[in-house]
């Protein structure tokens, strides 16, 4: 069967760092993306890896490992609006996203 | 600006009643898709377009149909709204086999079944 799976709630404090760790097993894989979704709202592109190692988008990293079967989220700088739901979602052989149940960040002051 | 719109935001239906549910987009994607999401669970694919070629995922319930008349438009019929059926309904789009394969969503609408 097809797995992704993510710790469901994390708490880090404002201005700090905090990293989201995402596993999965699929059938096939042809990248791994990284999405926020705020509560009530819809899910918005963060990252994208489609071979190992780091990808940088500003305050934000994703880093792939294919072999172990996991991604890690970087968040930099935290600030209260990073507090959302960060989704993992691997695209499996039949081309289609196959979507973790997201991790809900919560930043404290 | 180039956008995925949904209508209604919030949907309120009877227990039965038939429901559509709209999605347009302006992005000029060729792939079109539907997710059911429930509080705190990962988004639920129910159906994908490519171009007019509709692929309706296996465990996709008869009561929920879709048509998409034009690259633009797309709905979700729900034949025969069940209280289970009360949901967040995500419209996203897509341009095919490209990487990242990036989907590009509508704010969604909220069903309420009652």
């Amino acid at each position: 069967g097809q797995n992704i799976d993510q710790p469901t709630e994390m708490t880090a404090t404002e201005g700090a760092i905090v990293q989201i760790n995402c596993t999965y097993q699929t059938s096939g894989f042809y990248g791994l993306s990284w999405y926020q979704q705020h509560d009530g709202g819809a899910p918005t592109f963060l990252s994208y890896n489609g071979l190992d190692g780091l990808e940088e988008t500003g305050r934000f990293s994703s880093f792939l490992s294919r072999s172990k079967g996991y991604s890690d989220l970087l968040l930099k700088e935290l600030q209260m609006k990073d507090s959302a739901s960060y989704l993992c979602a691997v695209k499996d052989s039949n081309y289609q996203l196959i979507w973790g149940a997201g991790t809900k960040l919560i930043i404290k002051p | 600006d180039a956008m995925v719109i949904q209508n209604p935001r919030y949907q309120v239906t009877q227990f039965g009643k038939p429901v559509t549910l709209s999605c347009s987009q302006t992005l000029n994607h060729n792939v079109m898709y539907w997710y059911q999401q429930k509080s705190s669970q990962a988004p639920k694919l129910l159906f994908h377009y490519y171009d007019k070629d509709f692929n309706n995922e296996a465990d996709t319930p008869d009561n929920f149909q879709s048509r998409r008349p034009n690259t633009s438009f797309c709905f979700l019929d729900i034949r025969s709204p069940g209280l289970g059926d009360a949901a967040m309904y995500l419209c996203a789009t897509s341009r095919e086999n490209s990487a990242p394969n990036e989907q590009f969503f509508g704010p969604g609408t909220r069903l309420t079944v009652l």
